[in-house]
């Protein structure tokens, strides 16, 4: 299994681009999660999703939509990016039901910088 | 709502040193307790865990013991190594979420 997976690694926008943030998970694990990291600040979360089709916002929301349009994918897309969206990102996921333990699983992360 | 405090950094301790960085959490109920570890560019690896009150986690020689009189989870290690060095992050499960700790770098010296 390759886990969670995410795509860029690195991305530099300008000030009101628009892009998307991959993750993909191949455990089918039924729930997914968006934080992002900043210095000294722990991870803060965006967007979750509990399934297909269902998706929830988080703590910090603002200026991030989200989809979940199938099992193993989760995108979160910036659509007027803001030099205050300049973190780091992290999808997470987590199999949880009855009995399981919902330890998350992390990806490599995206290091984003808005100019 | 849910918080965790964890002990401020960075953390710098000579190899073999002992190691503490205490965690401290405000919940409803009794949550599952975690420690997570991020290495350098990395995304985060769970450490340990434990699911209820005196629980013990433990793994690559790292401790913590779910206190529910004290609301505490503190992780220990009797002798550090170059390759601990890491951030560590105290976390809490709440019904669908983490709630994270700012996080703790520890920095090993040879």
């Amino acid at each position: 299994n390759a886990g969670v997976t995410q795509t860029p690694k690195f991305r530099i926008l300008k000030i009101g681009q628009s892009m998307t943030l991959q993750c993909t998970q191949d455990m089918n694990h039924n729930y997914m999660y968006w934080y992002r990291q900043d210095p000294g600040m722990g991870l803060k979360l965006i967007y979750y999703s509990v399934g297909a089709g269902i998706t929830d916002k988080g703590e910090v929301p603002n200026g991030y939509n989200v989809s979940r349009s199938t099992t193993e994918d989760f995108p979160l897309r910036l659509e007027l990016a803001a030099p205050s969206q300049t973190s780091v990102y992290f999808c997470a996921s987590t199999l949880q039901g009855t009995g399981s333990y919902n330890e998350q699983f992390f990806g490599p992360g995206t290091r984003l910088t808005v100019l | 709502g849910d918080s965790v405090t964890q002990m401020e950094g960075p953390v710098t301790l000579s190899e073999e040193a002992f190691l503490t960085i205490n965690c401290t959490y405000t919940a409803t109920g009794y949550p599952s307790l975690f420690w997570y570890v991020q290495y350098p560019g990395e995304g985060l690896q769970l450490l340990l865990k434990a699911t209820k009150a005196d629980d013990k986690g433990s793994n690559k020689g790292f401790e913590a013991t779910y206190r529910k009189e004290t609301t505490s989870f503190h992780l220990e290690k009797g002798s550090v190594q170059v390759s601990d060095s890491a951030v560590y992050f105290c976390a809490l499960k709440g019904n669908y979420k983490l709630t994270f700790g700012k996080g703790t770098l520890l920095t090993v010296n040879p």
